[in-house]
């Protein structure tokens, strides 16, 4: 079983508006959580990264938000653009190392004029 | 900006043949990654190279895949023989060091489609 669930597995909506992806994770221990963007056919590129300690991160129109204690990731998209449709992709470190990520399958993001 | 550079693009083999993956990580980066997507799912880590060491194979089918880094600088990934459950997107990707909060920055993959 996935230790990483991300929901929805895909989502279309309107050029302009905002979207929630969710990421729930099982991982322990936790060292942080990244979420990723990946346009078709390319590699993933890093949006942000939270340690334990961050509740909130923004990067531009991206804000990221992590629960620890529910272990509970989410990705606000505001004022969406069709650059925006890609893959979001949500990964825990479990320790302070790089050697134990685990990755969440994705959310297919459809951003349509 | 500097990229990890991968070659092929794309890669159409026929079963039971060898393929080899090319990935060129940002200069200076110590760390390199090789990873298989199957469509729709995350990434799975295949093997991961501390310069020229290997530092996670435990994924790796070893009796199918090799990966290698001689000089802890590029790194080439094989399978021999390829199967159709091999059909993936190949991401090699690299970081200054192992510690938590470096960032990975992934090139962009192999194509790998295996009739």
């Amino acid at each position: 079983k996935n230790q990483v669930e991300q929901s929805p597995q895909s989502l279309i909506i309107l050029e302009g508006k905002n979207c929630t992806l969710q990421c729930n994770y099982t991982v322990s221990p936790f060292s942080n959580l990244r979420w990723y963007k990946q346009d078709t056919g390319r590699g993933p590129v890093s949006l942000t990264i939270m340690t334990f300690s961050e509740n909130t991160k923004s990067n531009r129109r991206y804000t990221a938000t992590l629960d620890a204690d529910t272990k509970q990731s989410s990705l606000h998209i505001t004022a969406s653009q069709l650059s925006d449709s890609a893959s979001y992709i949500c990964v825990v470190n479990r320790d302070d190392n790089n050697n134990d990520m685990r990755f969440g399958a994705g959310t297919r993001l459809t951003v349509k004029p | 900006e500097a990229e990890v550079a991968q070659s092929p693009r794309y890669k159409i083999t026929e079963k039971s043949q060898a393929v080899a993956f090319w990935c060129d990580p940002i200069s200076g980066h110590a760390t390199l990654y090789w990873y298989r997507q199957i469509l729709g799912q995350g990434p799975e880590l295949l093997v991961q190279f501390q310069d020229e060491s290997v530092v996670d194979d435990s994924q790796l089918p070893k009796d199918r895949f090799s990966a290698e880094r001689l000089k802890g600088v590029d790194s080439t990934l094989k399978i021999q023989p390829a199967e159709l459950g091999d059909s993936a997107m190949y991401l090699c990707a690299s970081s200054l060091g192992q510690a938590g909060g470096t960032t990975q920055y992934f090139g962009p993959g192999t194509r790998l489609l295996v009739l």
